[in-house]
């Protein structure tokens, strides 16, 4: 069965770094999103992304977040200058079409230190 | 704008018993529905989705949901719990037309031999 795959799968990191967070999603997918998980916290929205532009983003989706779908098939978040409150597991989804559920990949836990 | 409530962030149940879980919605338009479970150190699963249609879905694993837009109620049961249902299980909603799902805050699923 088709899977998301995200890499790493945990990735440490100094405050004011940058890091890029890298998904797979299915291959016939065409709505891409991530989320993010704060330990103890709800699963929350960060960006969609459809037809090679942000569809929506959420007020955590700042200027120091970016996302990329280099080459057709992966598809990536940038933290440009990490900070403490980073620190989460980041969740990317894929689906079809909007009727469609999304799946998720594994997730990738960022640790800022 | 939407938002779920789940109550009970801690559910303890007996392998054979009912598994219960509650979730409740608000949103200015018919939503989809969803139940999403997490097992330790692994991604975002769907378990069930309500779009529209009959009212009781039933998912994979033996898990069913039935919506109530009179209550704004999603709640998910599974007739006896078995020892691999331990796990996290995290009701979201999506409008219809939107992209981006709203997770609640969780529930963790216990299962005692």
């Amino acid at each position: 069965e088709p899977e998301v795959t995200q890499t790493p799968s945990h990735q440490v990191t100094q405050m004011g770094q940058e890091v890029i967070l890298r998904c797979v999603p299915i291959s016939n997918h065409l709505y891409f999103y991530w989320y993010r998980q704060i330990l103890g916290q709800k699963v929350e929205f960060l960006v969609s992304f459809y037809n090679n532009e942000i569809s929506e983003k959420s007020e955590i989706f700042d200027d120091q977040f970016s996302v990329e779908r280099p080459d057709g098939s992966n598809f990536t978040l940038k933290i440009r200058s990490t900070k403490l409150e980073d620190s989460a597991m980041y969740f990317c989804a894929s689906r079809l079409r909007p009727v469609y559920e999304q799946y998720f990949g594994p997730g990738t836990r960022l640790t800022v230190t | 704008a939407q938002s779920v409530t789940q109550l009970g962030s801690h559910v303890s149940v007996s392998e054979g018993a009912l598994v219960l879980l509650r979730c409740n919605y608000s949103s200015s338009v018919p939503p989809y529905l969803f139940w999403y479970v997490q097992y330790p150190n692994q991604g975002l699963q769907l378990l069930l989705k309500y779009t529209t249609g009959a009212t009781l879905v039933k998912g994979i694993n033996g898990f069913e949901a039935e919506f109530k837009k009179s209550e704004t109620s999603f709640h998910l049961t599974k007739p006896s719990a078995h020892m691999s249902d331990a796990a996290e299980y995290f009701c979201a909603v999506s409008p219809p037309n939107d992209y981006k799902l709203s997770f609640g805050a969780g529930t963790t699923v216990t299962v005692r031999a």
